[in-house]
Protein backbone atom coordinates (compact mmCIF):
# COMPACT_ATOMS: atom_id res chain seq x y z
CA UNK A 1 0.00 0.00 0.00
CA UNK A 2 1.29 3.29 -0.69
CA UNK A 3 2.27 6.09 1.77
CA UNK A 4 -0.10 8.50 0.31
CA UNK A 5 -3.21 7.30 -2.04
CA UNK A 6 -4.97 9.21 -4.23
CA UNK A 7 -7.53 8.71 -7.11
CA UNK A 8 -5.71 8.95 -10.65
CA UNK A 9 -9.22 10.10 -12.22
CA UNK A 10 -9.11 11.37 -14.86
CA UNK A 11 -11.93 13.60 -13.60
CA UNK A 12 -13.82 15.19 -16.96
CA UNK A 13 -16.37 18.39 -15.68
CA UNK A 14 -17.81 20.68 -17.20
CA UNK A 15 -16.90 24.26 -16.93
CA UNK A 16 -18.57 25.85 -13.68
CA UNK A 17 -19.03 22.40 -11.60
CA UNK A 18 -17.60 21.50 -8.13
CA UNK A 19 -14.97 18.90 -7.93
CA UNK A 20 -13.83 17.10 -5.07
CA UNK A 21 -10.17 15.23 -4.55
CA UNK A 22 -9.66 13.21 -1.85
CA UNK A 23 -6.03 11.67 -0.28
CA UNK A 24 -5.18 9.11 2.01
CA UNK A 25 -2.48 8.82 4.00
CA UNK A 26 -1.04 6.33 6.22
CA UNK A 27 1.70 7.11 8.31
CA UNK A 28 0.43 8.73 11.21
CA UNK A 29 3.67 10.76 12.37
CA UNK A 30 2.71 12.88 9.04
CA UNK A 31 3.28 16.18 10.09
CA UNK A 32 2.15 19.04 7.30
CA UNK A 33 0.23 18.60 4.67
CA UNK A 34 -0.36 20.25 1.11
CA UNK A 35 -2.23 20.74 -2.24
CA UNK A 36 0.14 21.08 -5.41
CA UNK A 37 -0.99 21.75 -8.77
CA UNK A 38 0.88 20.19 -11.86
CA UNK A 39 0.40 21.08 -15.23
CA UNK A 40 1.84 18.87 -18.25
CA UNK A 41 5.41 18.93 -18.61
CA UNK A 42 5.94 21.53 -15.97
CA UNK A 43 6.95 21.49 -12.26
CA UNK A 44 4.91 21.14 -9.25
CA UNK A 45 3.66 24.75 -8.31
CA UNK A 46 2.08 25.09 -4.47
CA UNK A 47 -1.73 25.11 -4.68
CA UNK A 48 -2.33 25.61 -0.83
CA UNK A 49 -1.12 24.20 2.66
CA UNK A 50 -3.93 21.97 4.36
CA UNK A 51 -4.60 22.58 7.95
CA UNK A 52 -7.21 20.82 10.78
CA UNK A 53 -9.36 23.87 10.78
CA UNK A 54 -9.87 23.73 7.22
CA UNK A 55 -8.67 26.61 4.69
CA UNK A 56 -10.34 28.33 1.84
CA UNK A 57 -8.48 30.62 -1.17
CA UNK A 58 -10.85 31.80 -3.68
CA UNK A 59 -12.89 29.18 -5.17
CA UNK A 60 -10.22 25.82 -3.70
CA UNK A 61 -11.63 24.65 0.18
CA UNK A 62 -8.99 22.28 1.66
CA UNK A 63 -9.99 20.31 4.58
CA UNK A 64 -7.74 17.95 7.07
CA UNK A 65 -9.16 15.28 8.86
CA UNK A 66 -6.38 13.59 11.18
CA UNK A 67 -8.31 11.05 13.11
CA UNK A 68 -8.97 9.73 9.93
CA UNK A 69 -5.96 10.42 7.84
CA UNK A 70 -7.89 11.99 5.33
CA UNK A 71 -7.25 15.14 3.03
CA UNK A 72 -9.50 16.85 0.53
CA UNK A 73 -9.62 19.89 -1.87
CA UNK A 74 -12.85 21.15 -3.32
CA UNK A 75 -13.00 23.16 -6.54
CA UNK A 76 -16.05 25.31 -7.31
CA UNK A 77 -17.29 26.95 -10.71
CA UNK A 78 -14.35 25.15 -11.71
CA UNK A 79 -12.64 26.69 -14.72
CA UNK A 80 -10.72 25.99 -18.17
CA UNK A 81 -7.43 26.69 -17.17
CA UNK A 82 -8.24 24.59 -13.37
CA UNK A 83 -7.28 21.52 -16.53
CA UNK A 84 -4.10 19.92 -14.52
CA UNK A 85 -3.09 17.29 -12.01
CA UNK A 86 -3.42 17.88 -8.36
CA UNK A 87 -0.59 16.20 -6.05
CA UNK A 88 -1.53 15.22 -2.62
CA UNK A 89 1.83 15.62 -0.42
CA UNK A 90 2.70 14.75 2.90
CA UNK A 91 5.53 15.82 5.08
CA UNK A 92 6.66 13.81 7.71
CA UNK A 93 8.05 14.46 11.44
CA UNK A 94 11.59 13.34 12.46
CA UNK A 95 12.74 14.54 9.22
CA UNK A 96 12.14 16.18 6.39
CA UNK A 97 11.39 13.52 3.75
CA UNK A 98 8.21 14.64 1.59
CA UNK A 99 5.72 12.31 0.37
CA UNK A 100 4.17 12.75 -3.13
CA UNK A 101 0.74 11.29 -3.89
CA UNK A 102 0.21 10.19 -7.44
CA UNK A 103 -1.67 12.67 -8.58
CA UNK A 104 -5.33 13.26 -10.00
CA UNK A 105 -5.96 14.33 -13.09
CA UNK A 106 -8.53 17.07 -13.89
CA UNK A 107 -10.23 17.80 -17.29
CA UNK A 108 -12.45 21.04 -17.41
CA UNK A 109 -14.27 21.33 -20.46
CA UNK A 110 -16.28 24.11 -22.17
CA UNK B 1 14.07 37.04 -7.21
CA UNK B 2 15.12 34.15 -9.20
CA UNK B 3 13.29 30.92 -8.24
CA UNK B 4 14.69 27.83 -8.59
CA UNK B 5 17.24 26.94 -11.57
CA UNK B 6 17.87 23.61 -13.06
CA UNK B 7 20.39 22.46 -15.70
CA UNK B 8 19.97 21.33 -18.29
CA UNK B 9 16.55 21.28 -18.88
CA UNK B 10 16.47 17.93 -21.18
CA UNK B 11 19.58 15.51 -21.03
CA UNK B 12 20.16 12.32 -23.51
CA UNK B 13 22.89 10.21 -22.60
CA UNK B 14 23.86 6.22 -23.61
CA UNK B 15 23.70 3.57 -20.80
CA UNK B 16 27.20 3.76 -18.86
CA UNK B 17 27.65 7.13 -19.64
CA UNK B 18 27.95 9.90 -16.67
CA UNK B 19 25.52 12.74 -16.65
CA UNK B 20 25.61 15.29 -14.07
CA UNK B 21 22.49 17.64 -13.14
CA UNK B 22 22.63 20.96 -11.77
CA UNK B 23 20.42 22.55 -9.22
CA UNK B 24 20.74 26.01 -7.80
CA UNK B 25 18.13 27.04 -4.69
CA UNK B 26 16.31 29.98 -4.55
CA UNK B 27 19.36 32.24 -2.96
CA UNK B 28 19.28 32.20 1.50
CA UNK B 29 17.15 28.90 1.11
CA UNK B 30 19.31 26.28 3.42
CA UNK B 31 17.21 23.56 2.46
CA UNK B 32 17.34 21.79 -0.82
CA UNK B 33 15.93 18.58 -1.97
CA UNK B 34 16.30 16.40 -4.92
CA UNK B 35 13.27 13.70 -6.35
CA UNK B 36 12.58 11.85 -9.45
CA UNK B 37 9.65 11.20 -11.37
CA UNK B 38 9.82 8.23 -13.44
CA UNK B 39 7.17 7.90 -16.29
CA UNK B 40 4.07 6.96 -14.85
CA UNK B 41 5.32 7.18 -11.22
CA UNK B 42 4.88 9.55 -8.16
CA UNK B 43 7.46 11.91 -7.51
CA UNK B 44 9.46 10.38 -5.41
CA UNK B 45 12.32 11.90 -2.81
CA UNK B 46 15.95 11.18 -3.02
CA UNK B 47 17.39 13.56 -0.57
CA UNK B 48 17.42 16.65 1.18
CA UNK B 49 20.34 19.48 1.66
CA UNK B 50 20.48 21.33 4.77
CA UNK B 51 23.37 23.84 4.09
CA UNK B 52 25.80 21.76 3.15
CA UNK B 53 25.00 18.60 4.75
CA UNK B 54 22.91 15.54 3.79
CA UNK B 55 20.12 15.29 6.31
CA UNK B 56 18.55 13.03 4.43
CA UNK B 57 19.57 10.80 1.79
CA UNK B 58 17.34 7.44 2.05
CA UNK B 59 15.51 7.72 -1.53
CA UNK B 60 18.91 7.94 -3.51
CA UNK B 61 18.32 4.59 -5.34
CA UNK B 62 22.06 3.02 -5.30
CA UNK B 63 25.45 3.81 -5.12
CA UNK B 64 25.60 4.88 -8.63
CA UNK B 65 23.87 8.48 -7.57
CA UNK B 66 26.21 10.63 -5.92
CA UNK B 67 24.41 14.54 -4.68
CA UNK B 68 26.88 16.98 -3.22
CA UNK B 69 26.05 20.80 -2.07
CA UNK B 70 29.62 22.65 -1.62
CA UNK B 71 29.68 25.68 -0.05
CA UNK B 72 25.79 25.40 0.73
CA UNK B 73 24.91 27.08 -2.63
CA UNK B 74 24.10 24.85 -5.38
CA UNK B 75 24.02 21.37 -5.58
CA UNK B 76 25.01 18.71 -8.14
CA UNK B 77 23.20 15.15 -8.60
CA UNK B 78 25.71 12.82 -10.29
CA UNK B 79 24.45 9.34 -12.27
CA UNK B 80 27.47 7.42 -12.63
CA UNK B 81 27.20 4.61 -14.36
CA UNK B 82 23.67 5.44 -16.05
CA UNK B 83 21.10 2.46 -16.74
CA UNK B 84 18.29 2.69 -18.50
CA UNK B 85 15.90 2.66 -15.85
CA UNK B 86 17.55 5.79 -14.57
CA UNK B 87 15.02 7.86 -16.97
CA UNK B 88 12.66 10.19 -15.81
CA UNK B 89 12.58 13.95 -14.59
CA UNK B 90 14.58 14.93 -11.99
CA UNK B 91 12.81 17.76 -9.85
CA UNK B 92 15.52 19.95 -7.19
CA UNK B 93 12.77 21.72 -4.83
CA UNK B 94 14.70 25.00 -2.11
CA UNK B 95 12.83 25.70 1.09
CA UNK B 96 14.00 28.41 4.12
CA UNK B 97 13.09 26.28 7.14
CA UNK B 98 11.60 23.62 8.63
CA UNK B 99 9.60 20.92 7.23
CA UNK B 100 6.82 22.98 7.67
CA UNK B 101 7.41 25.68 4.67
CA UNK B 102 6.70 25.16 1.25
CA UNK B 103 9.27 23.56 -1.45
CA UNK B 104 9.69 25.89 -4.48
CA UNK B 105 10.29 23.64 -7.38
CA UNK B 106 12.44 24.15 -10.45
CA UNK B 107 11.41 23.22 -13.95
CA UNK B 108 13.00 19.78 -13.68
CA UNK B 109 15.82 18.26 -16.01
CA UNK B 110 14.61 15.62 -18.11
CA UNK B 111 17.43 12.70 -18.32
CA UNK B 112 16.55 9.97 -20.84
CA UNK B 113 19.83 6.80 -21.10
CA UNK B 114 19.40 5.08 -24.22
Amino acid sequence: RKEVEQDPGPFNVPEGATVAFNCTYSNSASQSFFWYRQDCRKEPKLLMSVYSSGNEDGRFTAQLNRASQYISLLIRDSKLSDSATYLCVVNRTGGFKTIFGAGTRLFVKA
Amino acid sequence: EAGVTQFPSHSVIEKGQTVTLRCDPISGHDNLYWYRRVMGKEIKFLLHFVKESKQDESGMPNNRFLAERTGGTYSTLKVQPAELEDSGVYFCASSPGTSRDIQYFGAGTRLSVL
